[in-house]
């Protein structure tokens, strides 16, 4: 079975400035995909970033990028000029790659991260 | 967009009680999902659904049953309510061959 761990369960930022959020697993799957979610308060869960595991090459996406870690199965999220908007539930989440063409499997969720941006 | 709706936001039902959670996606989904969301423990899978009529256990299966007979509705039954599924439910669903799940707002349900 698949878990994930996100170490750290609360952490703030000022606006502007850099913060990462921890995240690792654990699997003996050679093919998956990690994922970073955002959950607003109040508001519905929505996919940040993906990575799939045989890319070498960090995922990134405008202000949010990785560190995937394949040998240490660590996958951090780091949110760049962070902003008001930032703040929310954080998730990492790890999905088995369904055959060939890939496809969707249940998730496995971490526990989160409630990030707080700071005026 | 991909639209994911739930049928209430907040609901409060007695112990005992049997309580419908209903789930509708507008984009042809295949896949659909019901999560339970617990402060501290993250998302935990109940049921899923690759087709109508068919589903598979989750993680956390007991205490709830699922239905789908049509491909845009998943419901979640708990066939008699207890205070310890006082719960965040979300449902999520997504293409057959694609990795992304859309999640619906959630219901925050509380039994007394």
């Amino acid at each position: 079975a698949q878990t994930v761990t996100q170490s750290q369960p609360e952490m703030s930022v000022q606006e502007a400035e850099t913060v990462t959020l921890s995240c690792t697993y654990d699997t003996s799957e050679s093919n998956y995909y990690l994922f970073w979610y955002k959950q607003p308060p109040s508001r519905q869960m929505i996919l940040v970033i993906r990575q799939e595991a045989y890319k070498q090459q960090n995922a990134t996406e405008n202000r949010f990028s990785v560190n995937f870690q394949k040998a240490a199965k660590s996958f951090s999220l780091k949110i760049s000029d962070s902003q008001l908007g930032d703040t929310a539930m954080y998730f990492c989440a790890f999905m088995k790659r369904r055959g060939i063409q890939g496809g969707s499997e249940k998730l496995v969720f971490g526990k989160g991260t409630k990030l707080t941006v700071n005026p | 967009d991909v639209k994911v709706t739930q049928s209430s936001r907040y609901l409060v039902k007695r112990t005992g009680e049997k309580v419908f959670l209903e789930c509708v996606q507008d984009m042809d989904h295949e896949n659909m999902f019901w999560y339970r969301q617990d402060p501290g423990l993250g998302l935990r899978l109940i049921y899923f659904s690759y087709d109508v009529k068919m589903k598979e256990k989750g993680d956390i299966p007991e205490g709830y049953s699922v239905s789908r007979e049509k491909k845009e509705r998943f419901s979640l039954i708990l066939e008699s309510a207890s205070t310890n599924q006082t719960s965040m439910y979300l449902c999520a669903s997504s293409k057959e061959w694609s990795y992304e799940q859309y999640f619906g707002p959630g219901t925050r349900l509380t039994v007394t």
